[in-house]
């Protein structure tokens, strides 16, 4: 069946630090995946995504790339601040007319000023 | 414009008994789907409903069921709680004809915390 890996955390970077946070994937055919954030309190927000092989989804100076060769959707962004602080989540969603995101464990990311 | 709004967003409850959990989609969404959060650990599909019917089922028992409304509200009941079944329930909304668009995107409510003691 479909799963998410996620690298581990808890991860704390200072501020203007490089981020990356690893995500690898296993699925049927060629799924659509998925960077959702989690700021505390708050529900689930995309992030940002990618429907196909070398897709490169970016949203707020974050940025993921589809790698269908290595199965993989690592999250990165060239300088973090304070307010990045939150959980986030790598997904999937298989396209066999699946409704269902599948999600990683999630990864807490801690900014320090 | 309102987001996805859930009710209530703490609940305590004792093992054995029965629970509801409601959801109002953001405006002009008609497709509701419900997750499942335990600490820790990333959501997990427990169904989705589309006109009233539910469209897909995740790997829960039947103890969780659902309901659409009319208005595309939405609820989720758990029956005979278990201490397990102590998490973040999550509901999530979206447009159907936007699926799988370029612009679909799903909005989640920032969720119901239930604890079962």
């Amino acid at each position: 069946g479909d799963s998410v890996t996620q690298m581990e955390g808890p991860v704390t970077l200072s501020e203007e630090a490089f981020l990356t946070i690893n995500c690898t994937y296993t699925a049927t055919g060629y799924p659509s995946l998925f960077w959702y954030v989690q700021y505390p309190g708050e529900g689930l927000q995309l992030l940002l995504k990618a429907t196909k092989a070398d897709d490169k989804g970016s949203n707020k100076g974050f940025e993921a790339t589809y790698r269908k060769e290595t199965t993989s959707f690592h999250l990165e962004k060239g300088s973090v601040q304070v307010s990045d602080s939150a959980v986030y989540f790598c997904a999937l969603r298989s396209n066999f007319g699946n409704e269902k995101l599948t999600f990683g464990t999630g990864t807490r990311l801690t900014i320090i000023p | 414009d309102a987001g996805v709004t859930q009710s209530p967003t703490h609940l305590i409850k004792t093992r054995g008994q029965q629970v509801t959990l409601r959801c109002s989609p953001k405006s002009g969404h008609d497709t509701v789907s419900w997750y499942q959060q335990a600490l820790g650990q990333g959501p997990q599909f427990i169904f989705q409903y589309y006109e009233e019917e539910e469209r897909q089922r995740g790997n829960f028992p039947d103890r969780f069921s659902g309901h659409q409304f009319p208005n595309y509200s939405s609820e989720l009941n758990v029956n005979a709680l278990l201490l397990g079944d102590s998490a973040l329930y999550l509901c999530a909304s979206n447009l159907a004809r936007e699926r799988s668009a370029t612009n679909e995107k799903l909005f989640f409510g920032s969720g119901t915390q239930l604890s079962v003691l």
